[in-house]
């Protein structure tokens, strides 16, 4: 298996631009996660989707953050616009329904200059 | 506020010894404590967990102790060698492995040869 993917794993663009964030979660997975790392603040789970639902957007810093999954095999965040405080790792991790382990994807560098 | 306190920030460890970090948490709901592991450049990996009806568990070189009374629980890297070097985190949940895991900040561990 592929394990999950991420594209694109970097991401340099200016403060005030749309940015999209994509991942294809592992195959037969129903959960999927999206998560945000920085030194500061550690790895911060942002939304939550099962069986391609939103459960739990608590995490999501503000309005200008928004998730999406239209299938079980896509996943978007889009920041719009975006700013330099939204600099930082984005991770992407899926699990199969009622097994432990949320497996993560590489993550997607993401700087606004 | 910080749900999971994990120290040290880093760590650095000679060949053969002993690595242990350390985690504290403060919801006594939590009943699901995971470590996971992060190489430069990649996702965290699923390294070892732990629920709080056994006090210790083993996976080859790497040990849980949990503590129940003391909200703490901890990982040991027996015979560490260079190649576990990487960040490693702490998280817990409550709602089993099911529930949306809370991270620690992140341990950098570093084995010297």
């Amino acid at each position: 298996d592929a394990g999950v993917i991420q594209s694109p794993r970097h991401e340099v663009t200016e403060m005030g631009q749309e940015v999209t964030l994509r991942c294809k979660p592992i195959s037969g997975h129903n959960s999927l996660f999206w998560y945000r790392q920085t030194m500061m603040r550690g790895l911060e789970l942002l939304i939550y989707f099962n069986n391609n639902v939103p459960i739990d957007d608590s995490g999501m810093p503000e309005d200008r953050f928004s998730a999406k999954m239209p299938n079980a095999s896509f996943s978007t965040l889009k920041i719009q616009p975006s700013e330099p405080r939204d600099s930082a790792v984005y991770f992407c991790a899926s699990r199969l329904g009622g097994a432990d382990t949320q497996y993560f994807g590489p993550g997607t560098r993401l700087t606004v200059l | 506020q910080q749900q999971v306190k994990q120290s040290p920030q880093s760590l650095i460890v000679q060949k053969g010894g002993i690595s242990i970090i350390n985690c504290a948490y403060e919801n006594t709901a939590f009943d699901y404590f995971p470590w996971y592991q992060q190489f430069p450049g990649k996702g965290p990996a699923l390294l070892i967990a732990i629920r709080p009806d056994v006090s210790e568990k083993k996976e080859g070189r790497f040990t849980i102790s949990f503590n129940k009374s003391a909200k703490q629980f901890s990982l040991h890297i027996m015979d560490s060698q260079p190649g576990d070097s990487a960040t490693y985190f702490c998280a817990a949940s409550k709602g089993g492995s099911q529930g949306n895991l809370i991270f620690g900040k992140g341990t950098k561990l570093s084995v010297k040869p």
